[in-house]
């Protein structure tokens, strides 16, 4: 089946430093991918859908020069948190859309900021 | 406001029991409508889609859909404790699929105790 794979899958560094994460798209071409975040026990949040070659669409209360979204490639959209701190500490998963199919999730990156 | 909710639970169960999880949505042009399974520390898992109005059965799952009622069930057979995870229900925001963005809610916490 379709697989969406995301990297890293932990990350831990302090205040300040800018973190990337990857989301590709193994075996299938996603024109579209979308950025979620979750807090401990609260539900998905999207945070932006990323669209291949052009800019990403960002949801209301969403910081567009925090969060920095390339997909500049059909399998590859990476989502940058610039300058992160403690409350950017979450749970970022990506998904993308297979043709013909439901979303697919990729398995998550804990980022924690010190 | 566009709204998915159910009941957070834990909603707990005996091994072997139907295990009933509800949702009700405010978006009455909502046309897609997904059960995502969550284990802790996990992304979601894709359970159920559904469309129309009715019962889809899938092995031990059946989901329901009553859009007149704007409400979609997920019914567990058999409930195994390996099926303990949070629930999410997710809609699909807009007509035909167009945007393909979904609306989570908070999930419900299942329990099934061995």
């Amino acid at each position: 089946g379709a697989v969406v794979s995301q990297h890293p899958s932990r990350v831990i560094c302090k205040s300040g430093t800018s973190v990337k994460i990857e989301c590709r798209s193994l075996d299938f071409q996603a024109t579209t991918m979308f950025w979620y975040r979750q807090f401990p026990k609260q539900s998905l949040m999207l945070m932006a859908t990323s669209n291949e070659g052009s800019k990403a669409t960002y949801e209301q209360g969403v910081e567009k020069d925090k969060f920095l979204i390339n997909h500049a490639s059909l399998t590859l959209s990476t989502l940058t948190v610039t300058s992160a701190h403690p409350e950017d500490s979450s749970f970022y998963i990506c998904s993308a859309i297979p043709r013909n199919q439901p979303q697919h999730f990729g398995d998550g990156t804990r980022l924690s900021i010190l | 406001q566009k709204e998915v909710e159910q009941n957070s639970g834990p909603l707990s169960v005996p091994e072997g029991a139907i295990a009933s999880l509800n949702c009700t949505y405010s978006d009455r042009g909502s046309q897609s409508f997904f059960w995502y399974r969550q284990y802790s520390g996990k992304s979601p898992e894709l359970i159920m889609s559904i469309y129309s109005n009715g019962d889809k059965e899938d092995g031990r799952f059946t989901a329901q859909l009553n859009k007149a009622s704007q409400y979609v069930s997920l019914l567990i057979r058999d409930s195994q404790p390996s099926d303990s995870a949070t629930y999410l229900c997710a809609v699909n925001q807009g007509w035909g699929g167009a945007t393909n963005k979904l609306i989570f809610g908070t999930g419900t916490l299942l329990a099934v105790q061995p």
